[in-house]
């Protein structure tokens, strides 16, 4: 069981808006940067979003994190078929004394 | 471009040793730590440990201390992920990432490897 909890399933149609949650504690989101990956089907995780809010060159603008106490989001606006994938949030711990993963959130597209 | 390529999927037996390896290139690869993250099938992933190329240096989770080694060869940019005894249970997907930051508190994996998937079997 990770110390960082993410819902296991979320989903929406085509253009609607979908939110993940990430929530951890003042060991680890609480105190540190929070960074999202993307696992598309079948492949290794790619870097979507770092330091909670930044996006890597190439990432389109539908992707976008936030981040309030010990609790950060991922937001995918206008959701494409393209986006089903798996998304982790990951945090340094202090109490781990390295990085957790969130358990990973599977986004299906209706 | 950044690259990590890691070498192919092994099959092996519950006692056998096992040294996979990830090679990096266009990046200077002594000076950014290396990471391996598990991934067990259908499962979430998991820091497993560190290495820093330039020095050797490692860290590794509590839950993996003792259980794998890292280690990497800078003059072949190259890094290591190495088991003296395997288990069924360690039959997963592994991946390597090079860590983009001197700070381990505020950095992130960026770009990872194509995984090296183990299958340990009697």
């Amino acid at each position: 069981q990770s110390v960082v909890t993410q819902p296991p399933s979320a989903s929406g149609t085509p253009g609607q808006r979908v939110t993940v949650s990430c929530s951890g504690s003042s060991s680890n989101i609480g105190s540190y940067s929070v960074n999202w990956y993307q696992q598309l089907p079948g492949t290794a995780p790619k870097l979507l979003i770092y330091n909670d809010n930044q996006r890597p060159s190439g990432v389109p603008d539908r992707f976008s994190g936030s981040k309030s106490g010990t609790s950060a989001s991922l937001a995918i606006s206008g959701l494409q078929s393209e986006d089903e994938a798996d998304y982790y949030c990951a945090a340094w711990d202090d109490s781990l004394s390295g990085w957790v993963f969130g358990g990973g959130t599977k986004v299906t597209v209706l | 471009e950044v690259q990590l390529v890691q070498s192919g999927a092994e099959v092996k037996k519950p006692g056998e040793s096992l040294k996979i390896s990830c090679k990096g290139s266009g990046y200077d690869f002594p000076g950014y730590w290396i990471g391996w993250v598990r991934q067990m099938p259908g499962k979430g992933l998991e820091w497993m440990g560190i290495v820093f190329p330039i020095n050797s240096n490692t860290r590794y989770s509590p839950s993996f201390e003792g259980q794998v080694t890292v280690s990497a060869d800078k003059s072949i940019s190259t890094a290591y992920l190495q088991w003296s005894s395997l288990k069924a249970s360690d039959t997963a997907m592994y991946y390597c990432a090079r860590f983009n930051s001197p700070a381990f508190q505020g950095g992130r994996f960026d770009p990872w490897g194509q995984g090296t998937l183990v299958t340990v079997s009697s």
